[in-house]
């Protein structure tokens, strides 16, 4: 049974840099069949794509954070990360990784993990 | 970008009622539209990928249709675990996903 799960800092200081690892185990990160992703929901609220990682490297970002946001994939550890740059309290949420199959789902999820910005 | 609205955005609904959300996209996204269940303080759950095909594992009374701009996501006879928020999401500009904002399912 495929399992994902976030781990990082719960707490992030205005202007830092926010950083997750997501550690897959259970299946593969090289399958050519899904992206890994990024998904985030602010207290009370909807859900927001962040990104997603195809594991030869490529990279595609919700273009209203692309200048901020950076994933990246380590193959070797079976795990993929999320950095988030100059954070605000906007940025304050519950962040969730996640496999997207290439024609469209996000079939498997981690259990979240909120991270909160404030000083 | 593709926006996505669902309606209504809260519902109130009795055990074995017949619950139909909407769900609607900005331009055509053919089907390329996923439906998922959220329970507080959980991730989401695939229901529904590609407009109307069944995710494995979930219940029969769970089902999808629609194309191009309009969506549907129905419960045939709404059971006391299905209270819960809905969300639509498309993929047409894969893997650049966006979500609906939600409907909220809760107890008449």
């Amino acid at each position: 049974q495929l399992q994902l799960q976030e781990s990082g800092p719960g707490l992030v200081k205005p202007s830092e840099t926010l950083s997750l690892t997501c550690t897959v185990s259970g299946g593969s990160i090289s399958s050519s069949s899904y992206y890994w992703g990024w998904i985030r929901q602010p207290p009370g609220k909807g859900l927001e794509w962040i990104g997603s990682i195809y594991y030869s490297g490529s990279t595609y970002y919700n273009p209203s954070l692309k200048s901020r946001v950076t994933i990246s994939v380590d193959t070797s550890k079976n795990q993929f990360s999320l950095k988030l740059s100059s954070v605000t309290a906007a940025d304050t949420a519950v962040y969730y990784c996640a496999r997207r199959r290439l024609l469209g789902g996000v079939d498997y999820w981690g259990q979240g993990t909120l991270v909160t910005v404030s000083s | 970008d593709i926006q996505m609205t669902q309606s209504p955005s809260s519902l109130s609904a009795s055990v074995g009622d017949r619950v139909t959300i909407t769900c609607r996209a900005s331009q055509s996204i053919s089907s390329y539209l996923n439906w998922y269940q959220q329970k507080p303080g959980k991730a989401p759950k695939l229901l529904i990928y590609a407009a109307s095909s069944l995710q494995s594992g979930v219940p029969s009374r769970f089902s999808g249709s629609g194309s191009g701009t309009d969506f549907t996501l129905t419960i045939s006879s709404l059971q006391p675990e299905d209270f819960a928020t809905y969300y639509c999401q498309q993929s047409y500009s894969t893997p650049q996903d966006t979500f609906g904002p939600g409907t909220k399912v809760d107890i008449k």
